[in-house]
């Protein structure tokens, strides 16, 4: 039981070029979550898919892009990288969105932008 | 927009002693949750508080959710080397988000 897997574990980028990241969780979760982790500032949502076939903007997501492939997979794009993008991604699921459900995290994806 | 903010950002304490960090909301909370961050890992789910005025405790971790629903502690009795990493509180804002707080940098030193 993997839980929460996120591919690529690393990457670097330069200014202006594309990258998809990968997330896909196998416990059967409803609800799917992407968010960046810059030092000093906590974790910030960028996008979540509340269930399968929704998506909707958190509180940072300007220059992304997502789509939730089916109930197991969410992935994040990266249209035109910035250097503001520099980040550590994590992917998320729960069983159901918001109310009293712990969220479970992958390892997640350090991204550099030159 | 709302925010949560915790403190202190930095704590480094001797093994043995007591440690508390605090998490303060703009804006009334419907539940709060605590995940704690081992250095280059991810966070972990540790609790969640629902009630105002609740308090949970799992071992040597105290956990308090304020009366009015915007504030929340953590304390941890007797810090052992095992407590390093960052807590994080999140505040669920609305239906879906949850904001998370800044977080509390704690080191043990042996």
């Amino acid at each position: 039981n993997a839980g929460v897997t996120q591919t690529p574990k690393f990457q670097v980028l330069k200014t202006g070029q594309s990258m998809t990241l990968q997330c896909a969780q196998d416990m059967n979760h409803n609800s799917m979550y992407w968010y960046r982790q810059d030092p000093g500032m906590g974790l910030r949502l960028i996008y979540y898919s509340a269930s399968e076939g929704t998506t909707d903007k958190g509180e940072v997501p300007n220059g992304y892009n997502v789509s939730r492939l089916n109930k197991r997979e969410f992935s994040l794009r990266l249209e035109s990288a910035a250097p503001s993008q520099t980040s550590v991604y994590f992917c998320a699921s729960s069983e159901l969105a918001g109310g009293n459900q712990p969220q479970h995290f992958g390892d997640g994806t350090r991204l550099s932008i030159l | 927009g709302q925010q949560v903010m915790q403190i202190p950002q930095y704590q480094h304490v001797q093994e043995g002693e007591d440690f508390t960090t605090y998490c303060n909301s703009s804006t009334t909370l419907s539940n709060i949750q605590w995940y704690k961050q081992r250095p280059g890992g991810h966070p972990v789910f540790l609790i969640q508080l629902v009630k105002s005025g609740e308090v949970k405790k799992q071992k040597r971790l105290t956990f308090q959710f304020g009366e009015a629903k915007k504030n929340s502690s953590l304390h941890i009795t007797a810090t052992q080397t095992t407590d390093v990493g960052t807590y994080f509180c999140a505040g669920l804002a609305g239906t879906y988000k949850y904001i998370f707080g800044t977080g509390t940098r704690l080191k043990v030193l042996a």
